[in-house]
């Protein structure tokens, strides 16, 4: 079935580990977004890519980084992890020009807790 | 850049009662807007959406409402259920966004049996 993965889906950490969150779709989706949300607060947009090698910074500043060197696959990094860090981070993908839907698909989410 | 506001942030109504939820943008470029709904733990899921070349769209008890030259658009929920019960997002998005949507600040429905 296609669909949109988030892996882990719950992780602690302590302070200044690297950590990467996996996001992978089977949609055939060319774009991909990662967005950072505080429980049933805003989705702020911290990375986006239109398709593999290209990425772009989102509206919110992010010390994460991101690398789409294939379709499917759209995994963040964290070099250091901080208690700033805290917080949901969403996986999205859409397919976007004349005759698609526009859609965005979200994945199940991360949460992740920096102690 | 493109800009949306939402209000109001909180709605509370009784079981069978309308809700509406109202939606503001800047870009007169956009041409998509959809909404979200985000139930409590789960992921956001597209409830509706529309294009502007439409003023209006209905799916049973949801609508969606868009004034191109007022620059707004709203969420009209009839005969409301406990189910409906989430946080509501709108979006605008386009072309001129490069296929990003911009969000609004969300509305918890609180839908009281």
């Amino acid at each position: 079935e296609a669909d949109i993965y988030q892996t882990p889906r719950y992780l602690v950490i302590g302070t200044g580990k690297k950590i990467t969150l996996e996001c992978s779709q089977t949609m055939g989706h060319d774009k991909m977004y990662w967005y950072q949300q505080d429980p049933g607060m805003e989705l702020h947009l911290i990375h986006y890519s239109y398709g593999v090698n290209s990425t772009e910074k989102g509206d919110l500043s992010s010390e994460s980084t991101v690398s789409r060197i294939r379709t499917e696959h759209f995994p963040l990094t964290l070099e250091s992890a901080r208690p700033s860090h805290t917080s949901q981070y969403l996986c999205a993908s859409s397919e976007w020009g004349l005759l698609s839907s526009y859609e965005q698909y979200f994945g199940p989410g991360t949460r992740l807790t920096v102690t | 850049g493109e800009n949306v506001e939402q209000h109001p942030s909180t709605l509370s109504v009784q079981e069978g009662d309308s809700a509406v939820i109202k939606c503001t943008y800047s870009d007169s470029a956009s041409n998509y807007f959809p909404w979200y709904k985000q139930e409590l733990g789960k992921r956001p899921q597209l409830i509706i959406d529309i294009r502007s070349n439409v003023g209006e769209k209905k799916d049973q008890r949801i609508a969606v409402t868009l004034n191109k030259t007022a620059k707004h658009f709203s969420l009209h929920i009839t005969e409301t259920q406990p189910e409906d019960s989430a946080v509501y997002f709108c979006a605008a998005g386009g072309p001129g966004q490069g296929g990003k949507l911009i969000f609004g600040q969300g509305t918890e429905l609180s839908v009281k049996p």
